[in-house]
């Protein structure tokens, strides 16, 4: 079974903050997203990374950035955290290869709970 | 621009009634469908997909979703619902070449014992 995980299920941090989630799959997966998750807005695209060291934007990128050296680990990082950046944040990993029985399935992390105070 | 739509924020039904949730997508060409269930504090886990071939896809747990193009829909069904089956439902549709998802809001569904 494929694997997603995030390194934290709950976290609380103060405005300013720099914050860290990460996100690790074990699935050799070239695809990785986050996600954040607000009630009635559904899942929202932050950034996604199509291979090690590439990233592209999503549609809500402000406030975030993210890493991605090594296949299986994608971070997200909040520079400087705010109180509107208090949100459920998911994790999610992709094959892109048309030969895998999970092609083009997004796999998802159980999420970050991230409070910003 | 790409959009999914679920009508539906929130649904109730009574154990052992039938379920449909509604989905409406707009997109040029044959777009790649899916069903995701999200349960309380849990990430997403996929309930079927739909990539071309048969129009009705079979999914885990009991349930089933109908492709109609011709009313950019992708309706999830299931006979008879079961308490475990309380969770949020997300319709995504993909966008071909890119992999990236586009998500409904979701819709709540509780069940009445």
């Amino acid at each position: 079974d494929v694997k997603v995980t995030q390194s934290s299920r709950y976290l609380v941090k103060r405005t300013g903050e720099k914050v860290f989630l990460e996100c690790v799959q074990d699935m050799d997966h070239e695809n990785m997203f986050w996600y954040r998750q607000d009630p009635g807005l559904g899942l929202r695209l932050i950034y996604f990374s199509y291979d090690v060291k590439m990233k592209e934007k999503g549609d809500i990128p402000e406030g975030y950035s993210v890493s991605r050296e090594k296949k299986e680990r994608f971070s997200l990082i909040l520079e400087s955290a705010s109180t509107n950046q208090t949100s459920m944040y998911l994790c999610a990993s992709l094959i892109t290869s048309g030969l895998s029985p999970t092609y083009n399935e997004q796999f998802f992390g159980p999420g970050t709970r991230l409070t910003v105070l | 621009a790409q959009s999914v739509t679920q009508p539906d924020i929130h649904i109730t039904v009574s154990e052992g009634a039938s379920l449909e949730l509604r989905c409406n997508y707009s997109y040029g060409a044959t777009p790649y469908l899916f069903w995701y269930v999200q349960s309380p504090g849990q990430g997403l886990q996929l309930l079927l997909k739909y990539f071309s071939g048969d129009t009705l896809v079979q999914g885990i747990k009991g349930f089933e979703a109908e492709f109609k193009r011709s009313q950019s829909s992708f309706n999830l069904r299931k006979p008879s619902v079961h308490w475990s089956d309380a969770a949020e439902y997300f319709c995504a549709v993909a966008t071909s070449g890119t992999y990236k998802y586009i998500f409904g809001t979701g819709t709540r569904l509780k069940v009445l014992a």
